[in-house]
């Protein structure tokens, strides 16, 4: 099947642990993005990445490193982790032609107790 | 920065009815619009993508327009159906293509 595929696909931990998240494409796409969804259902962008380069990084607290080992990969570290980081984090690609859309992974419940 | 808006928060209808998602945005400086459909538990699926130079695109029962000037987007879903229950969100991308802004979505409820 070609996708976005996210692991895992829920994650419970408590603070203080570092924990990672893995995502890889096989649509071919150039970029690749990591959302997070807050309780409230709004998505907000983290990290972009371009052909393994990064591109765009929003105010995010550096205990989050996001690593992009080629174009078909992203994974999100993070360090630390805190209640606040409680979330549903979401893994997308899209081509770099302006006529396609964002294909979006199935997230990743992130819950932190 | 962009602010995207999506009214109503939610909307419970009866099967058959037609209806309309609102859209807007702030900065009318965009390269597209896309609408998404989420369905609990799940990631987003594309709907629609209208360019910025469009005025609307339709797939099957669904059409969504597009009034840059204005900002604002409307997805039109016709003779709704049970299974067309679940969270629409619209997203617009920056002129440089890189970032995309969503809204908070509208959460549908299609009554049998």
């Amino acid at each position: 099947d070609t996708a976005v595929s996210q692991t895992p696909k829920y994650l419970v931990t408590q603070m203080g642990n570092d924990k990672s998240i893995k995502c890889e494409q096989n649509l071919g796409h150039d970029t690749m993005y990591w959302y997070k969804q807050d309780s409230k259902k709004f998505l907000k962008i983290m990290f972009s990445y371009n052909n393994k380069e990064l591109i765009i990084n929003e105010t995010v607290p550096n205990r989050f490193s996001p690593k992009s080992p080629d174009k078909a990969h992203l994974n999100l570290h993070i360090n630390s982790l805190e209640l606040g980081d409680s979330a549903v984090y979401f893994c997308a690609s899209r081509p770099n032609r302006g006529d396609s859309p964002l294909h979006f992974g199935n997230g990743t419940r992130l819950t932190v107790t | 920065k962009q602010e995207v808006t999506q009214i109503p928060a939610a909307l419970s209808v009866p099967e058959g009815e037609n209806l309309v998602l609102n859209c807007s945005f702030t900065d009318s400086a965009i390269y597209n619009l896309q609408w998404f459909r989420q369905d609990p538990g799940k990631g987003l699926t594309s709907l629609l993508l209208i360019q910025s130079s469009q005025r609307e695109q339709t797939s099957g029962r669904l059409n969504a327009s597009l009034d840059k000037s204005s900002g604002r987007s409307t997805l039109y879903i016709a003779a709704s159906q049970p299974g067309d229950s679940a969270t629409y969100l619209c997203a617009v991308a920056t002129r440089d293509f890189n970032k995309f802004y969503f809204g908070s979505g509208t959460k549908l409820n299609v009554k049998p």
